[in-house]
């Protein structure tokens, strides 16, 4: 069974601060990765999702993410945060052939000081 | 592209009650869509996976004779929570997987519901 370790529940940065958030997965063949955003009271939004090639991915909003095999990791990062980028990040994960069905994680609550 | 939308997106009903809840794909044809609860500070715990013209695989614990799923057409899933109780209220999220893309789910903006 896939699963998704993120073990940072909270993060506080300063905006302009780097950002990086991290993930773990265990799947036992390449999974396919995801990370969501979720604003308060809002669905969740798809800032980038790795399938293969290229293990460094870009996103949306600045953000980009590195899948690396062999740490089982898929952090996510950003050089300069903004204040709007306060909010919930989920990273998930998928199977080739799951149907779009994922596991996700507990998420990590983004605060960003003025 | 890959829009996908609830109505409505906040409801209050009384105890007793049914609701439902739509999930539409607005620009995509999604063969798979997905029923998500989630409860304050906490992760998405999904309910179900609904399949076009197929009957819904429901998670383990979920009651599939309180929670039902149509999925009609390529477009439009339903959630009825059937009998509503305090303890249904929640926010719920769908999703959908678009067919023309690699496997990747599309959330909605999701629906508050508060059964008083």
């Amino acid at each position: 069974a896939q699963s998704v370790t993120q073990p940072d529940i909270h993060i506080t940065v300063s905006e302009g601060a780097s950002l990086e958030l991290r993930c773990n997965y265990s799947y036992g063949a390449t999974p396919y990765l995801f990370w969501y955003v979720q604003s308060p009271g809002q669905g969740l939004q798809l800032l980038l999702k790795y399938f293969s090639g290229d293990t460094l991915v870009q996103g949306i909003k600045g953000f980009e993410a590195e899948f690396k095999r062999s740490q089982s990791s898929f952090n996510l990062r950003k050089p300069s945060v903004h204040w709007s980028d306060a909010a919930e990040y989920f990273c998930a994960v998928g199977s080739p052939g799951s149907n779009y069905k994922l596991t996700f994680g507990k998420g990590t609550l983004l605060t960003v000081n003025p | 592209g890959a829009v996908v939308s609830q109505h409505p997106s906040r409801v209050i009903c009384k105890s007793g009650t049914s609701v439902k809840i739509e999930c539409r794909s607005l620009d995509f044809q999604a063969t798979t869509m997905f029923w998500y609860r989630q409860f304050p500070k906490q992760s998405l715990m999904l309910m179900a996976t609904s399949n076009e013209g197929s009957k819904a695989t429901y998670e383990q614990g979920v009651e599939k004779d309180k929670f039902l799923i149509n999925h009609a057409s390529l477009t439009l899933s339903t959630l009825t929570v059937t009998s509503a109780h305090p303890e249904d209220s929640s926010f719920y999220i769908c999703s959908a997987g678009d067919r023309g893309r690699e496997e990747t789910q599309y959330f909605g903006p999701g629906t508050r519901l508060l059964v008083l």
